[in-house]
């Protein structure tokens, strides 16, 4: 079964609007990370949280994480067409013999209409 | 700098055929990764190179799937007598650190 498991699977916004997409993992994790898509090609890296971290940001970008309930959010404030993307959330296990290997969620398609 | 390249961008084969896929890291990420991603999912982890150690090959789907990096840089992902259920983009990502860095991905059609 999946490692991450992605909330909701689909999102359909207006500019302007925020939109927050959420994450669920189940075994305890070293590190977390975001990860966009367009267009089913290749993946571009957004944000990183730590296991010992509870919230980031980075530019219109905000990633909070709660070990405690194993899961993760991304909001994305004032979203603009050019957000149009899946977003995958990604896992570094911990205690894992393989540094770095993530294990990603189904995705969350996000749809900004202009 | 130059970012992960991959080569074919796209790659359409008859089943029953052998194809190589083909991945140039970042100069100088030890780290190399191969994922499969079929239409509308996440990503498949298949194989990790990392460095001199010996590869994780614990996501490969078959023996039908195989993967070397030769000289700690280029990677190449063989899959032989190639199914139509093998039809995916496969990507190929390097990293030094945590970050992962994807090339833009190899869509394989098996016919």
């Amino acid at each position: 079964s999946q490692q991450g498991e992605e909330d909701p699977q689909a999102l359909s916004i207006q500019e302007g609007e925020n939109a927050t997409m959420n994450c669920s993992y189940k075994t305890s994790i070293n590190n977390l990370q975001w990860y966009r898509q367009n267009s089913g090609r290749g993946l571009v890296h957004l944000i990183l949280i730590r296991s010992n971290e509870r919230e980031k940001h980075s530019g219109r970008l905000r990633v909070t994480l709660d070990t405690s309930k194993k899961s993760s959010s991304l909001l994305i404030t004032a979203s603009r067409a050019a957000d149009t993307a899946s977003y995958f959330c990604a896992t570094d296990l911990a205690g894992g013999t393989s540094y770095g290997k993530l294990t990603f969620g189904q995705g969350t398609i996000l749809t900004v209409h202009p | 700098g130059a970012g992960v390249s991959q080569s074919p961008s796209n790659k359409v084969t008859e089943k029953g055929k052998d194809v190589e896929l083909r991945c140039d890291p970042i100069s100088g990420h030890t780290a190399l990764y191969w994922y499969r991603q079929s239409l509308g999912q996440g990503l498949e982890f298949l194989i990790y190179f990392q460095g001199n150690s010996a590869p994780d090959k614990s996501g490969l789907p078959s023996d039908r799937f195989s993967a070397e990096r030769t000289g700690g840089s280029v990677s190449t992902l063989t899959i032989q007598r190639t199914q139509q259920e093998d039809s995916a983009v496969y990507l190929c990502a390097s990293s030094i650190a945590e970050t992962q860095y994807f090339g833009p991905g190899t869509r394989l059609l098996v016919l």
